[in-house]
This record gives structure tokens, sequence and C-alpha cells, in this order.
């Protein structure tokens, strides 16, 4: 079936620092992968996706990169913000209309 | 602007009361939403897919009489917490398929039973 694990946080980092975060999955065809990110006291907002393999997602300066070999998804930001600072969920999706499963979430807090 | 709307987004209520929550598809029609249950610090659950002029899918686990779905129209989804119980606070949240493989979720509603 399908899954997708993520790595636990919660993560606290210095401003300025660089962002990892692992994202690996399972599926029995060709997902498509998201990550999420929900702010305090807000809803789920897209980031980024990938379609594809190979396929590079990004946004607002973070970054992931669809490989198929490893099943991965692994968000990177090379420099982070106090304004980052949310829960990061990993997710797929295989074709439109479809349900999402998702990661259990990654908190990260940014101190300055 | 919003794509998809909750209401409410907090609501607070006595145990063995129902709660509904309404999810609207603000810029287009959706034959099919999804219901999602998301625990503190733990990720989204699906709890049943809700589908236009048919009975909603739910999820292995999930009881589909204490949480009935009622997919009215083209966009408007609504979730009915019966004979509510404090193990059923939580945070609810829709989402509405868009194009290509995404969708756009709503911003939520969390529920407190007392």
């Amino acid at each position: 079936g399908n899954s997708v694990t993520q790595m636990e946080g919660p993560v606290t980092l210095s401003e300025e620092a660089f962002l990892t975060i692992n994202c690996t999955y399972t599926a029995t065809g060709y997902p498509s992968l998201f990550w999420y990110v929900q702010y305090p006291g807000e809803g789920l907002q897209l980031l980024l996706k990938a379609t594809k393999a190979d396929d590079k997602g990004s946004n607002k300066g973070f970054e992931a990169t669809y490989r198929k070999e490893t099943t991965s998804f692994h968000l990177e930001k090379g420099s982070v913000q106090v304004s980052d600072s949310a829960v990061y969920f990993c997710a797929l999706s295989e074709g439109t209309g479809n349900q999402f499963y998702f990661g259990t979430g990654t908190s990260l807090t940014v101190i300055p | 602007g919003a794509v998809v709307s909750q209401h409410p987004s907090r609501v607070i209520c006595k145990s063995g009361t129902s709660v509904k929550i309404e999810c609207r598809s603000l810029d287009f029609q959706a034959t099919t939403m999804f219901w999602y249950r998301q625990f503190p610090k733990k990720s989204l659950m699906l709890m049943a897919t809700s589908n236009e002029g048919s009975k909603a899918t739910y999820e292995q686990g999930v009881e589909k009489d204490k949480f009935l779905i009622n997919h009215a129209s083209l966009t408007l989804s609504t979730l009915t917490v019966t004979s509510a119980h404090p193990e059923d606070s939580s945070f609810y949240i829709c989402s509405v398929p868009g194009q290509g493989a995404g969708q756009y979720f709503g911003p939520g509603t969390r529920l407190l039973v007392l």
C-alpha cells in the first residue's frame, strides 16, 4: 500500500541555518509528491510538489527532488528564517482526485 | 483568496450533543471531497471520502454512524459528529481535489467536547 515516512521532530534551528527534513515513501504506482506547511493556527498550505521522477519542486527558498531510486522527497532550505517556523508534512497522492497519504509532520522552530 | 472554507472554525460542545461541520468549495464544483482528522502532534488521518450523489466511503476503523457525511451539492459537504464524546475532540479538515494531483485544504475546524 501507500505510506509516507517522515523524520520525527521537533527540529530547532538558528536563523540562517541549513534545513533538511527527510521523507521517504512507498507506493503501488507512480505517485505525485508534496510538501505542505501548517503555520500556527492555520490550515495546510501547499509548499511545493513534484509529479514525476527527477522533478524538483521549489518555493520560497525550499526545494525537494523526487528520487525514485531512493523513494525519497527530502525538503531542504539553505537559510531558514524565523518565519519558517511551522509544521511540515510530506504527502503523496496517486492520480487526480485521489486521497492523500501524509507523513506524521515535522515541527520546525527557528530561533533568532 | 480561499478556495475551500469550513464552518465553524472552532466549536465547543457538551458530551452527548451532535455537531455539524460544513466544508464548501468556493471556486469550483467538487464531486469528491475528503475529510481528515488531525490529532495533536500527529499526522492527518483520512476519515472518509465524500461523494456527491452517493454514500460516503469510510476508511477502516471510522464509525459511519458516528461520523455522518452528506455531500448535499457540488459545493458543500457536511460532517456531523453524533453524540460527541471528549475523545472526539480533534481538528477536522476537509479537502477538495484541485488541478493535477493536488488538493486544496480547508482551514480546519477545532472541536472540543467537554
